[in-house]
């Protein structure tokens, strides 16, 4: 069973500062990895999609890069700002079996604070 | 149009009433998803229809009752809820072909609470 996890769960940075958010999973067997922002009470907003071929994706101050091999996902934000403050969350798509699944990650809280 | 509309953003209903939630997209997606997000817990799939078609049900009960009329359109039909179905629901679609390489676009939800 895919297990996803994110390290750490709750982060307060100052402005401007760079940010690694860490994601990690079980089944290195995937098709893609994608991450996600969430505002409070709100919707998804889609960030970034990794294939499971690809080593690292950019958007903006985004980049999120893919280690299949060993599990684990990074997502860097450059020069953070407050409105950059959600919950980031990372989903894997497991290849074979029910492969229309995405299964998340619990989230890390973004704080950035003025 | 790139994005996913969800309606209404608000429900309260009782353990007895029957409701709708209403999902709809015109990005020519095929795909069309429901997940249901407790607080502070991520996204639980709960169905997924491929060309109007129900291709997955992960043992929701049956107080939940999808629908897909048509392409664009994604409907939950609920009825004689608990109390502790109150959570966000999410509309999602995708392209269907290669299903999974493509990137899913979320709706801003409905918040339902059952009294």
């Amino acid at each position: 069973k895919q297990e996803v996890t994110q390290i750490p769960a709750a982060l307060s940075v100052p402005e401007g500062e760079n940010l690694v958010l860490n994601c990690s999973f079980t089944d290195s067997a995937i098709y893609n990895l994608q991450w996600f922002r969430q505002d409070p009470g709100k919707g998804l907003t889609s960030l970034l999609l990794i294939q499971s071929s690809q080593r690292e994706q950019t958007s903006g101050r985004l980049n999120a890069s893919l280690d299949k091999s060993s599990g684990r996902s990074t997502l860097y934000i450059a020069a953070s700002q407050p409105g950059d403050s959600a919950t980031y969350l990372c989903a894997v798509r497991r290849s074979g079996g029910s492969n229309y699944k995405l299964t998340f990650g619990k989230g890390t809280l973004l704080t950035v604070n003025p | 149009d790139t994005e996913v509309t969800q309606t209404p953003k608000h429900l309260v209903m009782g353990m007895t009433n029957k409701k709708s939630l209403k999902c709809e997209q015109h990005m020519g997606h095929r795909a069309m998803y429901w997940y249901k997000q407790k607080a502070k817990k991520p996204p639980e799939l709960m169905f997924v229809y491929s060309y109007e078609k129900l291709s997955i049900n992960e043992s929701v009960p049956s107080r939940f009752s999808p629908e897909c009329p048509n392409s664009s359109l994604l409907n939950l039909h609920l009825h004689a809820l608990q109390p502790e179905d109150s959570a966000l629901y999410l509309c999602a679609s995708s392209q269907v072909d290669l299903i999974a390489y493509n990137e899913q676009f979320f709706g801003p939800g409905t918040r339902l609470t059952v009294l």
